[in-house]
């Protein structure tokens, strides 16, 4: 199974701060990630697929890129809706894996 | 509009079954795949399994093969998944998710839509 690592696991941040995750993959999966978002007591909404490619009705604000085993999900200016949990997940080979996620909080 | 909806949290003990429900409606069942995806309490994501619903041909992760069943009926536009031997880790959120590729597209893997959620807790 391929491992999705992600880093930081959370992370203290400020509306309008630039806000960069990263997620390292166990093995080469060109750019077969999706980023998705998930606040409490909710399904998660996928943000970004194929690495950088945005999901419609998406804030223009999210961006990722990367390709390989490393891969980064940017949120530009944040803002108060933002804070919640992020995860990436490669869709290279089945199983489908997640990284372990990363936790946005208020400063 | 599109969505899914799902059946309600279940409470069951330690080695009887659960069945979850998900009826899709608002587009066309037949063309997408649907996942499912489950979540224990304060933890992560994880993948279990997919469905092609216009065949009923699945593909389920290794760790649950033997005990998971995913069925679908083109009917009623709802999947079914059903989980046997329940311990208590099985404990948690599951969600059923639409695939964002179109058949007969098999570049499956990304989910677009998903349900409210369903916990199935597991207890003596």
């Amino acid at each position: 199974d391929i491992q999705m690592t992600q880093s930081p696991s959370s992370l203290s941040a400020s509306v309008g701060d630039r806000v960069t995750i990263t997620c390292r993959a166990s093995q080469s999966i060109a750019n077969y990630v999706n980023w998705s978002q998930q606040k409490p007591g909710k399904a998660p909404n996928l943000l970004i697929y194929d690495a950088s490619s945005l999901q419609s009705g998406v804030p223009s604000r999210f961006s990722g890129s990367g390709s390989g085993t490393d891969f980064t999900l940017t949120i530009s200016s944040l803002q108060p809706e933002d804070f919640a949990t992020y995860y990436c997940q490669q869709t290279y080979s089945a199983p489908l894996t997640f990284g372990g996620g990363t936790k946005v909080e208020i400063k | 509009q599109v969505q899914l909806v799902q059946s309600g949290a279940e409470v069951k003990k330690p080695g009887a079954s659960v069945k979850v429900s998900c009826k899709a409606s608002g587009y066309n069942f037949t063309k997408y795949y649907m996942h499912w995806v489950r979540q224990a309490p304060g933890q992560g994501l994880e993948w279990m399994g997919i469905i092609k619903p216009s065949d009923g041909n699945t593909n389920s992760a290794e760790k649950f093969e033997g005990r998971f069943t995913m069925t679908r009926d083109t009917s009623t536009s709802a999947v079914y998944m059903e989980l046997n031997s329940l311990i208590s880790e099985d404990t948690a959120v599951y969600y059923c998710a639409r695939d964002r590729a179109i058949l007969p597209q098999t570049d499956w893997g990304t989910f677009d839509i998903w349900g409210q959620g369903t916990m199935v807790t597991v207890s003596s």
